[in-house]
């Protein structure tokens, strides 16, 4: 029972390059989410899936794209990375009991 | 909209008791959570509560007023592994997005 993986754990990209960060969880919750975190703003969120084939707009989604693929993954897609989007980005799922969200290591990416 | 707002630092003494605040402002209210974060590390969940009052785990004590829109997370016998950044989160209806304030930065003096 690993709770929420992601890959990669690091990643450095040029401007204008693309990627997808994976996400999988073994706990068969229904909601995953993608968070971004910056110095001094928090956990800010992306996008977030209530139940498998639902997807909804989080506090900034600009730039992003999501897959929610199964039950277990929900993938996060950068189309052509900016500067701006340099950040830990953390994916989680819940609701466990007492709306508790579990979340993966993150993932710390770097746009130059 | 949704808004938290938290102290950005707190700092306390090893052994002593602290409050961290966060008042809300949300267009629904379905729970308030807090979430403990250490540095490189991710962010653990701590507490939530759906009803006014107060909840007790341990050590750490959250205590909510919907009325005031105000919850705080209460630490007693402060040991210098709480020194981390806590975050109060909000949920305006059930299943769906969670808000995250910006966080507290808890410093433990010896």
């Amino acid at each position: 029972n690993a709770g929420v993986t992601q890959t990669p754990k690091f990643q450095v990209l040029k401007t204008g390059q693309s990627m997808t960060l994976q996400c999988a969880q073994d706990m068969n919750h229904n909601s995953m989410y993608w968070y971004r975190q910056d110095p001094g703003m928090g956990l800010r969120l992306i996008y977030y899936s209530a139940s498998e084939g639902t997807t909804d707009k989080g506090e900034v989604p600009n730039g992003y794209n999501v897959s929610r693929l199964n039950k277990r993954e929900f993938s996060l897609r950068l189309e052509s990375a900016a500067p701006s989007q340099t950040s830990v980005y953390f994916c989680a799922e819940g609701q466990g009991l007492d709306n508790e969200q579990f979340f993966g290591p993150g993932t710390r990416l770097t746009v130059l | 909209g949704q808004s938290l707002e938290q102290p950005s630092e707190v700092t306390a003494v090893e052994g002593a008791i602290v409050q961290i605040n966060c008042t809300y402002q949300t267009s629904g209210f379905y729970g308030l959570s807090w979430y403990q974060q250490h540095d490189g590390g991710a962010p653990t969940f701590l507490s939530y509560n759906a009803l006014d009052g107060l909840e007790e785990t341990g050590r750490f004590s959250s205590f909510l007023s919907r009325s005031d829109s105000y919850g705080y997370l209460l630490l007693q016998e402060l040991q210098m592994k709480d020194s981390a950044s806590y975050f109060c989160a909000v949920e305006g209806r059930r299943d769906d997005k969670i808000i995250f304030g910006k966080g507290t930065r808890l410093h433990i003096l010896p």
